[in-house]
This record gives structure tokens, sequence and C-alpha cells, in this order.
């Protein structure tokens, strides 16, 4: 069954250094989400992605984060200057193209801890 | 603004026993309200959408409903298995837009 992926699984960085955090979204996927989940609370939405461009961004998405799919299948998210806050798992997410009412899959996630 | 509630926390139950999760939703209308687990560390994963002209959608053990007159979705696992224990996280959306997550309901069924 197809899937999202989602690499590296767990990424330690010092603050103020630039991740970058990778997905692969189901093939024929078209929208394409970024979500976080800070440790014991809820899931919460960052970033949307349709035709090579954001779609819709929350106020946690500020400068420091950035979105781009570099080629036909990956979909990475880069933070330019971590902080200590933007330790968290890092979900991605794919639905399909049917007037948008496909369900969103999301991937493993990658645990990000920020030192 | 918009929200969306889990009404409980947690939930406990008796192997066998139906599990009914609650989901609220204030100040707006999605079209859609989807249904995901979550195990510890895991991403949530995937287990049914319903649609706001539907009533109810079944799946195996699993059910949900869907009463725009309550602003309300409720998630029915039957015959409930210890396996079966996890975080359950109702997501509201509107068409390809954002899912806006609830608390989560953490299911534990003891056998």
């Amino acid at each position: 069954e197809p899937e999202v992926t989602q690499t590296p699984s767990h990424q330690v960085t010092q603050m103020g250094q630039e991740v970058i955090l990778r997905c692969v979204p189901i093939s024929n996927h078209l929208y394409f989400y970024w979500y976080r989940q800070i440790l014991g609370q809820k899931v919460e939405f960052l970033v949307s992605f349709y035709n090579n461009e954001i779609s819709e961004k929350s106020e946690i998405f500020d400068d420091q984060f950035s979105v781009e799919r570099p080629d036909g299948s990956n979909f990475t998210l880069k933070i330019r200057s971590t902080k200590l806050e933007d330790s968290a798992m890092y979900f991605c997410a794919s639905s399909d193209s049917q007037g948008g009412s496909g369900e969103q899959f999301f991937g493993p996630g990658t645990r990000l801890t920020v030192l | 603004s918009q929200k969306i509630e889990q009404n409980s926390e947690a939930l406990n139950i008796q192997e066998g026993k139906t599990a009914t999760l609650t989901c609220n939703y204030t100040n707006y209308s999605p079209a859609y309200l989807q249904w995901y687990r979550q195990d510890p560390g895991r991403g949530p994963v995937f287990l049914l959408l319903i649609r706001e002209n539907e009533k109810e959608k079944r799946k195996e053990r699993l059910k949900v409903t869907f009463d725009t007159t309550l602003k309300q979705s409720l998630f029915h696992i039957t015959a409930s298995q210890p396996a079966d224990s996890a975080t359950y996280l109702c997501a509201s959306r509107f068409g390809a837009g954002k899912s806006t997550f609830g608390d989560g309901t953490t299911l534990t069924v003891k056998p």
C-alpha cells in the first residue's frame, strides 16, 4: 500500500543551525502538508502546498521556515535558524486531487531535537 | 474562533465492549471530519473520513457519525480488543485545506 515516507526519523541539532526535513509523498498526490506536534500537545498545521506554491500557512510558519518541492517526488521543510522551541515531531502529509476531498495520509514523522 | 474538542482525555473499557469517542466543533461547519489513530512516537494513521452530507460511515469494526445539527461526530469501535488501545484523533477540514486536530482521546482496552 502506498505510504508517505520521511527522513531522517530523528534529527538532533544545535540552536541556530539549519535543518532540512525530507518527505516523499504518495506518488499520485498533489496536495502536500507539514504539521508538527510538540510532546504532549495536539497536532498543529504549519503549511500546505499545491501546484508548486504555498496555499496556506499558519502563524507558526514564520520567515524561519520554508518549503520546497525540488523534484517530482520530494517535499522538504527547512528551518533556517532553529530555536529550542522548534523541538517537536514534524509530520508530512499528502492527499489526492479528488476535488480536495481525499483523505490526508501522514508520514511516520521526524523527531527534531534542538539543543 | 474555530474550535474542535474531544470530550474525554482518556477512556477505559473492557475487551469486547463498544468504545464511543466524541468530537465536537464550534463556530464553524467543516466539510469533512477525519478520524486517526496515533500510537506513541508515531504518525497519525488515517481511519475514516466522513463528509458533511453523510450521516454515517462504517469500516469493519469502526463506525463514525456526523451530526451537523449537534455539531458532533461520534466514533465507535465495536468488539474492542487490547490492540485497539491508542490515542484517537479527530480532525476537521474544508476541501483540500489544513486539518485542524483535537487533543485526542487515549483509549485503553483491558483484557
